[in-house]
């Protein structure tokens, strides 16, 4: 039972590159969220899915785009990166929306 | 517009003492509180929850209380232990289900 988990776990992109960040939990839960944390900040949501088949916009969800591929993974996109987005990314996972919420081990991203 | 406050950004106690680490909200919608701790390059885990209609919540060492007139909640650790040292994350639950997190209390415990 390995929880929830990212891949990669590094990475650094040029500005303007694209990429996608991997989440996939084996908990059998229904809702999955992308936070991003900066130094100083809390934890701040980008996107959710409350279910499979569901997305929604969270705090800062601007230059990202979600997929819910299946009830087990939850990917988040970068489409044109910006040094901007340099960040600790972190998928989460809860029983359903509102309950306490399962974190991986984070994506350190680098933009240049 | 924080909605949700951890206005102490480090506490550094000694070991077997208490630690009492803080948090203040202004939405009076939230009607679930959470706390998380964080080691460096790891993701929060859950520590403690505590519902609006209760003011007490007790797990081992962790004891939540909550003051819904003051909008405050607190988290207290005893005894305080060098393995507690991390970053404690409060966080609220709002009418849309979705969590607001704190800016987080970096908890030093000193043996």
């Amino acid at each position: 039972n390995a929880g929830v988990t990212q891949t990669p776990k590094f990475q650094v992109l040029k500005t303007g590159q694209s990429m996608t960040l991997q989440c996939a939990q084996d908990m059998n839960h229904n809702s999955m969220y992308w936070y991003r944390q900066d130094p100083g900040m809390g934890l701040r949501l980008i996107y959710y899915s409350a279910s499979e088949g569901t997305t929604d916009k969270g705090e800062v969800p601007n230059g990202y785009n979600v997929s819910r591929l299946n009830k087990r993974e939850f990917s988040l996109r970068l489409e044109s990166a910006a040094p901007s987005q340099t960040s600790v990314y972190f998928c989460a996972s809860s029983v359903d929306r509102g309950n306490e919420q399962f974190f991986g081990p984070g994506t350190r991203l680098t933009v240049l | 517009d924080q909605q949700v406050k951890q206005n102490s950004p480090s506490l550094s106690v000694q070991e077997g003492r208490i630690s009492i680490l803080n948090c203040d909200y202004t939405n009076s919608m939230f009607d679930y509180f959470l706390w998380y701790k964080k080691y460096p390059a790891e993701g929060p885990t859950f520590l403690i929850s505590i519902s609006s209609i209760k003011d007490k919540n007790e797990d081992g060492r962790f004891t939540v209380f909550l003051n819904k007139s003051a909008k405050h909640l607190s988290l207290h650790i005893v005894p305080s232990q060098p393995g507690d040292s991390a970053v404690y994350f409060c966080a609220a639950r709002g009418s849309n289900y979705k969590l607001t997190f704190g800016k987080g209390t970096l908890l030093t415990v000193n043996p």
